[in-house]
């Protein structure tokens, strides 16, 4: 069955410092895998998107993310990280009929 | 990207009255359309998929009955919550694909229910 595990539910980091989202997935073919990003009560902006090809993925806002197939993961990363950028974050994973989502990371940003 | 709409943004509505959201992709036709509930504080759940002159499939435990979609064309899907009651009270969000790029969906901002 797919499944899409983000182990932190809050992340606080200090504005200007790196940060790291976790994800990991189960997934019986290569995936397509996809970070979003939700401020409250929006919908869903896509950050990148990972199909095929180099492992390591850029996306809007500075983002980035890399696919490590050894060890079902997708983490996404920033390495400074601003004010604006507080919001919840979802790692999704699946194909052009279905997306499993994430339960999601919070993210804080500390002046 | 694809842009999507939704309406209304907000609703509240009295138990037992049923409820229209409309999906709108606003600059590209929509291959297919996703219906997704947002509880508080959790994932987004998909509820049904909806392809445009077809009937939705809906995702196991999502009653078909209650929550009726319309996909009447290839920009406009439309989510109606019969008799809603106050369990049905969610965030829904709907997202589509467009041809070119059916590997990604688009989200739209969401539509808040709230059943008194």
């Amino acid at each position: 069955a797919q499944s899409v595990t983000q182990p932190d539910i809050h992340i606080t980091v200090s504005e200007g410092a790196s940060l790291e989202l976790r994800c990991n997935y189960s997934y019986g073919a290569t995936p397509y895998l996809f970070w979003y990003v939700q401020s409250p009560g929006q919908g869903l902006q896509l950050l990148l998107k990972y199909f095929s090809g180099d492992t390591l993925v850029q996306g809007i806002k500075g983002f980035e993310a890399e696919f490590k197939r050894s060890q079902s993961s997708f983490n996404l990363r920033k390495p400074s990280v601003h004010w604006s950028d507080a919001a919840e974050y979802f790692c999704a994973v699946g194909n052009i009929n279905k997306l499993v989502f994430g339960a999601g990371t919070i993210l804080r940003v500390k002046s | 990207g694809a842009v999507v709409s939704q309406h209304p943004s907000r609703v509240i509505c009295k138990s037992g009255t049923s409820v229209k959201i409309e999906c709108r992709s606003l600059d590209f036709q929509a291959t297919t359309m996703f219906w997704y509930r947002q509880f508080p504080k959790q994932s987004l759940m998909l509820m049904a998929t909806s392809n445009e002159g077809s009937k939705a499939t809906y995702e196991q435990g999502v009653e078909k009955d209650k929550f009726l979609i319309n996909h009447a064309s290839l920009t406009l899907s439309t989510l109606t919550v019969t008799s809603a009651h106050p369990e049905d009270s969610s965030f829904y969000i709907c997202s589509v694909t467009v041809a070119g790029a059916a590997d990604t969906q688009y989200f739209g901002p969401g539509t808040r229910l709230t059943v008194l």
